[in-house]
């Protein structure tokens, strides 16, 4: 099993360009996560989704946008980059709160480098 | 409002100098308290879950130990391969399996 993948791996934009960054997980996740990471501070939620089809607000979601289409792939869609967007981005996904406890850790993706100029 | 506070921001330890992390957290209902590792350039690697104040788990060199307003992980006899930056989160009870994470401990261990 791969797990968590994402591509690309490094991408650099101008500001105003657009990019979507893939997430593809084969473990059978209900639910799956978006997030940033910048230097200094905890993983930041910017979209997640309990299930194909659905997508919901996490806590920075301004600037992005996501589809989850099939339940296997959740994309992140950046319409017109800035340089505040200059970060690593990770997927993650897990199973849903309601089955058994004690299999609700996320499981993450290797990262996207992401530099907006 | 929940919040997961770590510390030290960096620590350096001889191999074989066993030492503790902290991890401080306040959330309106503790589902779980999570640790993961992460090495540069990779993604979090889950390490343990625990769910109660007085629960402790371990594997190999970590042990973390859970209170109800803290966790520890300690590590014993630490060997260079254990040098990570190590992250802590939280889920409050509710929701949508949201996680709240720390801003993580670099540790760094010498031979």
């Amino acid at each position: 099993n791969a797990g968590v993948t994402q591509t690309p791996k490094f991408r650099v934009l101008k500001t105003g360009q657009s990019m979507t960054l893939l997430c593809a997980q084969d473990m059978n996740h209900e639910y799956m996560y978006w997030y940033r990471q910048d230097p200094g501070m905890g993983l930041r939620l910017i979209h997640y989704s309990v299930g194909e089809g659905t997508t919901a607000k996490g806590e920075v979601p301004d600037g992005y946008n996501v589809s989850r289409l099939k339940k296997q792939n959740f994309l992140l869609g950046l319409e017109s980059a800035a340089p505040s967007q200059t970060s690593v981005y990770f997927c993650a996904s897990s199973y849903p709160t309601y089955r058994v406890s004690s299999y609700n850790e996320q499981f993450f993706g290797p990262g996207t480098r992401l530099t907006v100029l | 409002e929940d919040q997961v506070t770590q510390s030290p921001e960096a620590l350096r330890l001889q191999e074989g100098e066993s030492s503790s992390l902290n991890c401080s957290y306040t959330v309106s209902g503790l589902r779980g308290l999570f640790w993961y590792r992460q090495d540069p350039g990779k993604g979090p690697e889950f390490l343990f879950t625990l769910y109660s104040a007085g629960e402790e788990k371990e594997k190999e060199r970590l042990k973390a130990t859970l209170t109800k307003k803290e966790s520890f992980l300690h590590i014993t006899a630490p060997k260079p391969e254990d040098s990570a930056t190590y992250l802590c989160a939280v889920q409050a009870t509710g929701g949508y399996n949201k996680l709240i994470f720390g801003a993580g401990t670099r540790l760094a261990v010498h031979p």
